[in-house]
């Protein structure tokens, strides 16, 4: 079945350094894929999507490129800061009417001043 | 965006009780809804799927005589945790498909169990 597979955390970052979190999927079909962020005892925030190959999602500094060719949807920010601690999720959703999104593991994003 | 309001956003019940938490999509209708739970450090787990008018459907290994949803309008969707053990202590996330396509979620509910 399809499955979403996320590098595992945490990850450490002083303000203003690079981030990248990994994410593969395995799909059959054409999938959505989505990224969202967990603040701390809340729960899930939609922070970007792209619903076909070369799509780039992005918000809030975030981007994240469909590349179908090597099945990964890779998160990105040039500069992170320390409000953007928490916990991100990639997920998938296939596409089909009605069907739960699949989520990969998250990853615990740490920021330091 | 689209508003899904999930409550209570706490609750401590005492073992062997029965704990109702609530999902309501507050700006649009939802046909199908979706219960996970997600345990410490760990990923969402697929509970059920909740469609209005029909029963839940459940994941493989998810009880669903412990787990009773009930989605009786197309804005709110129940999960009650029936005779709830420490052992169900979790957090509980609901999502609301809007026009059964976008998801968008609650902001969950923490289960203590003691």
């Amino acid at each position: 079945g399809d499955s979403v597979t996320q590098m595992e955390g945490p990850v450490t970052l002083s303000e203003e350094a690079f981030l990248t979190i990994n994410c593969t999927y395995t799909a059959t079909g054409y999938p959505s894929l989505f990224w969202y962020v967990q603040y701390p005892g809340e729960g899930l925030q939609l922070l970007l999507k792209a619903t076909k190959a070369d799509d780039k999602g992005s918000n809030k500094g975030f981007e994240a490129t469909y590349r179908k060719e090597t099945t990964s949807f890779h998160l990105e920010k040039g500069s992170v800061q320390v409000s953007d601690s928490a916990v991100y999720f990639c997920a998938l959703s296939d596409g089909q009417a009605g069907t739960a999104l699949i989520f990969g593991k998250g990853t615990t994003l740490s920021v330091s001043s | 965006g689209a508003v899904v309001s999930q409550h209570p956003s706490r609750v401590i019940c005492k073992s062997g009780t029965s704990v109702k938490i609530e999902c309501r999509s507050l700006d649009f209708q939802a046909t199908t809804m979706f219960w996970y739970r997600q345990f410490p450090k760990q990923s969402l787990m697929l509970m059920a799927t909740s469609n209005e008018g029909s029963k839940a459907t459940y994941e493989q290994g998810v009880e669903k005589d412990k787990f009773l949803i009930n989605h009786a309008s197309l804005t709110l969707s129940t999960l009650t945790v029936t005779s709830a053990h420490p052992e169900d202590s979790s957090f509980y996330i609901c999502s609301a498909l809007y026009r059964n396509t976008e998801a968008f979620f609650g902001q969950g509910t923490r289960l203590t169990v003691v």
